[in-house]
């Protein structure tokens, strides 16, 4: 079985650029998330997605960040300007339907914001 | 106060030895709980899941403790191999939201 798919695995802007990533979850799995990794952190949720419907969004920065998930099944975050405390990794999860609470993580997005 | 809290470590422990982590938290509506493994420069992966009735699985042992809300991790025999940071999740009945601990480094020395 495939696993979550991320790109690019690896980014480098300078402040007030924009910066888009994307995430292909586990074909079947309706549920998809993504969170924000500061090094020496745990991950801190940014948004979750139910199909093509936000479920939850309360910690992602709107001023600055947006995602969209159009068909229920790809996903893409934006930041739009980075500022320096961008810098971290961005992680793509996605929910096993039948195992509740078991999230699969993509490798990861690490973005660093100059 | 943070939902979850972890010692940071990092725990520098030889070869073969027990190691064990600790890990709380405040929400007592908390009702799912789990042990994530991290590899450095790896996404996180489910380690165990743990239970009431505390749960083992190979050298891993995983306790809950609702009463103190505190959760545990030990790990027995030690291997190189489970250098790491072991992050403490939690998540509330009906929501699939999880949230992460700090985690815990360990490195396993030779």
């Amino acid at each position: 079985e495939a696993g979550v798919a991320q790109s690019p695995r690896y980014k480098i802007i300078e402040k007030r650029q924009s910066v888009a990533f994307w995430c292909n979850p586990i074909s079947g799995h309706a549920t998809l998330y993504w969170y924000q990794q500061i090094l020496g952190q745990g991950p801190k949720l940014l948004i979750q997605f139910q199909n093509n419907g936000v479920v939850d969004d309360s910690q992602l920065p709107k001023d600055r960040f947006s995602a969209e998930r159009l068909k229920g099944v790809d996903s893409t975050l934006k930041i739009q300007p980075a500022k320096l405390e961008d810098s971290a990794v961005y992680l793509c999860a996605s929910l096993h339907p039948a195992r509740g609470d078991t999230q699969y993580f993509g490798p990861g997005t690490r973005l660093l914001v100059l | 106060r943070k939902e979850v809290e972890q010692d940071p470590g990092p725990f520098n422990v030889p070869e073969g030895a027990t190691v064990a982590f600790n890990c709380t938290y405040s929400n007592s509506a908390s009702q799912s709980f789990f042990w994530y493994r991290q590899d450095c420069r790896k996404e996180p992966k489910l380690l165990m899941s743990v239970y009431s009735s505390g749960n083992e699985d190979g050298r891993f042992t995983a306790q809950l403790n609702r009463a103190s809300q505190y959760i545990s991790l030990l790990i027995r025999d030690s291997k190189l191999s489970d250098s790491a940071t072991y992050l403490c999740v939690v998540s509330h009945f009906g929501n699939e939201k999880l949230t992460f601990g700090t985690g815990t480094r360990l490195t396993i020395i030779p």
